[in-house]
């Protein structure tokens, strides 16, 4: 069954820096696209970006643009998530997700159980 | 990057049928057949109830269904039963500006 696990949260200080990891299992993962999305405290999903399944196009939100890196190492069945000059308001559970099969690259059919990270002095 | 329309909160007693709107524009819900909607229960991950607008995923019952009319996207869940009480969240394609875009999410509780 498909499983999707990330790793990397934790604290850190504004302007800091921290690299998420979501390592996959139970599909091919080198066929399919995958997003991270997060969901602040208390508050709604946001998407984050998307990387296709080759890595060849990459997508992002706007207020993480030129901040946070998007990437996968597809023989290593993992995705990543660079994030630097963190802020406050990046503070929120993170979750990968997997490109919904059958669909366009805007559905996520899987979800990790996400990995919080708290931006704070 | 603008979120998607959704009633905070929506109600039904067991048995009922209650239905949560997304409304969108015509960049976005109104020119895509990429509508989805999301069920997250408290602290867990989110999960997809249905995609491509209509479509359901195996194994969502179909006491789920969805419509879309112009900008607004629609769920109805039918014969509501207490473990569908969560948050409902939609989501659209809205160009490239726009990859994907989620509303703010309704709570529904089951009276």
């Amino acid at each position: 069954q498909v499983q999707l696990v990330e790793f990397g949260g934790g604290v850190v200080q504004p302007g800091g820096s921290l690299r998420l990891s979501c390592v996959a299992s139970g599909f091919t993962f080198s066929s399919y696209g995958m997003h991270w999305v997060r969901q602040a405290p208390g508050k709604g999903l946001e998407w984050v970006t998307f990387i296709q399944y080759d890595g060849s196009n990459k997508y992002y939100t706007d207020s993480v643009k030129g901040r946070f890196t998007v990437s996968r190492d597809n023989p290593r069945n993992t995705l990543y998530l660079q994030m630097s000059s963190l802020r406050p308001e990046d503070t929120a559970v993170y979750y990968c997700g997997k490109k919904a099969s059958g669909s366009g690259r805007y559905t996520l059919d899987y979800w990790g159980q996400g990995a919080l990270v708290t931006v704070s002095s | 990057q603008s979120a998607l329309t959704q009633p905070p909160s929506a109600s039904g007693s067991p048995g009922q049928s209650v239905t949560i709107s997304c409304t969108g524009t015509s960049s976005d819900v109104g020119a895509y057949g990429y509508v989805s909607w999301y069920q997250q229960h408290p602290g867990k991950a989110p999960k997809l109830m249905i995609y491509d607008v209509t479509k359901r995923p195996s194994g969502v019952p179909d006491r789920f269904s969805a419509s879309k009319s112009g900008n607004t996207a629609s769920l109805t869940v039918s014969g509501l039963q207490a473990e569908d009480e969560a948050d409902y969240y939609c989501s659209s394609h809205g160009g490239t500006n726009n990859f994907v875009m989620f509303g703010g999410g309704t709570k529904l509780t089951v009276l």
